[in-house]
């Protein structure tokens, strides 16, 4: 089966900039989330979707940070405008049902630099 | 919020030594999940525990869950230098809802 695939792979932007990040998870994979990985740190869930809906943002720094998956398939995480410290790799996971039962299923990543 | 502890933070070993981390929590856990991310790679999932005491095993690794739930370990035996990367947990709090919360990680170095 074709894993979780997340484009672009490497992005450099200035601070204030704003960039997009785009994800389409594993097919049937109905549970989709999006995961901060500073450098030297464990992922951070940003936010959860259950097929179109939102089911946990707390995390999600929502004056710069929006995210949204139309049609419950593909998503989109976007930052504007971006500042230094949203210099990470930014996850994309999906999973059957809970996680709990089948861990996350984790895309490439895409590893953003603001500078 | 749920704060999971890993240790060590880093540990260099001589390949065929054996290799151990530890994650640690001041809440009960509902259950636990094991990655390994190889460097420039992604977290690939490797396990689940979910009972009291569990203990699994894969190959050269096995997984335990400490009987009061707070608890996890993971030893590889006789390290391979394809054991290199980063060992994290992710624990789930013992609140049916919440989404799992990932370790710090333990880095793995192995030594030829």
């Amino acid at each position: 089966e074709a894993g979780v695939a997340q484009s672009p792979r490497y992005k450099i932007i200035e601070k204030r900039q704003s960039v997009a990040f785009w994800c389409n998870p594993i097919s049937g994979h109905a549970t989709l989330y999006w995961y901060q990985q500073i450098l030297g740190q464990g992922p951070k869930l940003l936010i959860q979707f259950q097929n179109n809906g939102v089911v946990d943002d707390s995390q999600l720094p929502k004056d710069r940070f929006s995210a949204e998956r139309l049609k419950g398939v593909d998503s989109t995480l976007k930052i504007q405008p971006a500042k230094l410290e949203d210099s990470a790799v930014y996850l994309c996971a999906s999973s059957l049902d809970w996680a709990e039962k089948y861990g996350y299923t984790f895309g490439s990543g895409t590893r953003l630099t603001v500078v | 919020g749920q704060q999971v502890m890993q240790i060590p933070q880093y540990q260099h070993v001589q390949e065929g030594e054996d290799f151990t981390t530890y994650c640690n929590s001041s809440t009960t856990l509902s259950n636990i999940q094991w990655y390994k991310q190889r460097p420039g790679g992604h977290p690939v999932f490797l396990i689940q525990l979910v009972k009291s005491g569990e203990v699994k095993k894969q190959k050269r690794l096995t997984f335990q869950f400490g009987e009061a739930k707070k608890n996890s370990s993971l030893h590889i035996t006789a390290t391979q230098t394809t054991d290199v990367g980063t060992y994290f947990c992710a624990s789930e709090p013992d609140n049916y809802g919440q989404n799992f919360v990932f370790g710090p990680g333990t880095r793995l170095s192995v030594l030829p």
